[in-house]
């Protein structure tokens, strides 16, 4: 089976400071891990994904994530916290070889960036 | 939302009643999922679609049906609701299976069972 964990229910960070929201998977195989964010009464977006290739991968709205294989995580990150990324981010992994595209998702961890 | 939409998107309904939810969408994406939102939960694939009539359950699937008569459209069907279904549903699609293919989310229906 496999499973994704995001260990903190919330990260704070001040606006201008960098933030991190950390995301670990138990996934057999090669996975593929992605970064959804949820604005209020919103659906999820899509941030960025990693596949295969360099463990840093870059996506929408200035964030990044970087892939560790050998700690298993795949940690969010972004150099500079904006007000208006204070949402909820949700991290998900499935097998790579997955026919069936099954997404499974951690439980998910608010942002909250004060100015 | 990437073309998707669902209706209702808010419902409060009584225990015991059936209800429908409808996914609608404009992408002709060949997958469409069903998941629950539920506080520490994370999403919870309930049911997905592989196509036209091609259906299987996923991890959450008790109390809950699915149908999928046409491309664009996947309806989700609770029976007879219990409160234990009062939840925030949404619906997904993606292009193809595999590979590295992102899902993308309806704005979600808010479901009240009473």
């Amino acid at each position: 089976a496999q499973s994704v964990a995001q260990p903190e229910d919330q990260v704070n960070v001040a606006e201008g400071n960098p933030l991190t929201v950390k995301c670990t998977y138990s996934v057999s195989g090669n996975p593929y891990l992605f970064w959804y964010v949820q604005y209020p009464n919103r659906g999820l977006q899509f941030l960025l994904k990693y596949i295969t290739g360099d463990n840093l991968v870059k996506g929408s709205y200035g964030f990044e994530a970087e892939f560790n294989k050998s700690q298993t995580s795949f940690h969010l990150k972004k150099p500079s916290a904006l007000v208006s990324d204070s949402a909820l981010y949700f991290c998900a992994g499935r097998r790579g070889l997955d026919a069936g595209n099954m997404l499974t998702f951690g439980g998910g961890t608010r942002l909250m960036v004060k100015p | 939302d990437a073309g998707i939409t669902q209706s209702p998107r808010h419902k409060v309904t009584e225990t015991g009643t059936p209800v429908t939810l409808r996914c609608h969408q404009t992408e002709n994406h060949r997958y469409m999922y069903w998941y629950r939102q539920d506080p520490g939960h994370g999403l919870r694939l309930i049911h997905y679609s592989y196509g036209v009539k091609d259906t299987d359950k996923g991890e959450v699937s008790d109390g809950y049906s699915v149908s999928r008569s046409k491309t664009e459209d996947f309806l989700l069907t609770l029976e007879s609701a219990t409160s234990s279904q009062t939840s925030v549903y949404f619906c997904a699609i993606s292009e193809r299976s595999g590979g590295s293919n992102e899902q993308y989310f309806g704005p979600g229906t808010r479901l009240t069972v009473t």
